[in-house]
């Protein structure tokens, strides 16, 4: 079966200190990765997506990066948080086709909850 | 890009009532259309379903109903419980390379 990890669960990090957050997918191969964003009470806003090693996209301009350097591994960072960094981070997969989002469930991780002070 | 509208924002019904959820989407090209429960402080998780070639699709006491020509979908939830309390995403997919959008949530508290 398949499972999805994330870590930290809990994060406080002062303002201008960098982030590193990690997620791993286990029992699958070549899975579409997520990540999104959530605001206290808000939606889901997506931050980046990958279909393959090296490959991503990103959604929304800010101070924030992804990387994929292994299938199964896909990683959130930034060099200085900001205030308005704060909030619960879910890494998602969802079963690709050839690199390509074939209609599938996406799989949430449990999350991470960020408090930039 | 795929752009999704959903209503209510929030919803509060009495135990045993039904709740009824409704979303659009913009990009004709989508073809799933999953729905997630997110309950308090934990992931989101899909409870159903319905892909373009359906028009509709029920499971227990949730079905959800597809209008691909007014580009809209909704959830219908009956016999609500309290357990049915959380937010609830819709979310529309176009496939191939295209990203899974997602509904701005709707809250559901349901009164025992």
């Amino acid at each position: 079966s398949q499972t999805i990890h994330q870590w930290p669960a809990t994060l406080v990090q002062p303002v201008g200190s960098p982030l590193s957050l990690e997620c791993t997918v286990e029992g699958t191969s070549n899975p579409n990765l997520y990540w999104y964003r959530q605001a206290a009470g808000r939606g889901l806003q997506l931050l980046f997506y990958s279909v393959g090693i090296g490959q991503i996209s990103s959604e929304v301009p800010q101070n924030l990066s992804a990387s994929r350097p292994q299938d199964r591994q896909f990683i959130l960072s930034s060099k200085k948080l900001l205030l308005s960094d704060s909030g619960f981070y879910l890494c998602a997969w969802s079963r690709g086709l050839a690199g390509a989002s074939s209609y599938n469930e996406q799989f949430f991780g449990p999350g991470t909850r960020l408090t930039v002070l | 890009g795929e752009n999704v509208e959903q209503h209510p924002s929030t919803l509060s019904v009495q135990e045993g009532d039904s709740a009824v959820i409704k979303c659009t989407y913009s990009d004709s090209a989508s073809n799933y259309f999953p729905w997630y429960k997110q309950e308090l402080g934990k992931r989101p998780q899909l409870i159903i379903d319905i892909r373009s070639n359906v028009g509709e699709k029920k499971d227990q006491r949730i079905a959800v109903t597809l209008n691909k020509t007014a580009k809209h979908f909704s959830l219908h939830i009956t016999e609500t419980q309290p357990e049915d309390s959380a937010v609830y995403f819709c979310a529309a997919d176009p496939g191939g390379y295209q990203k899974v959008t997602f509904g701005t949530g709707t809250k559901l508290q349901v009164i025992p």
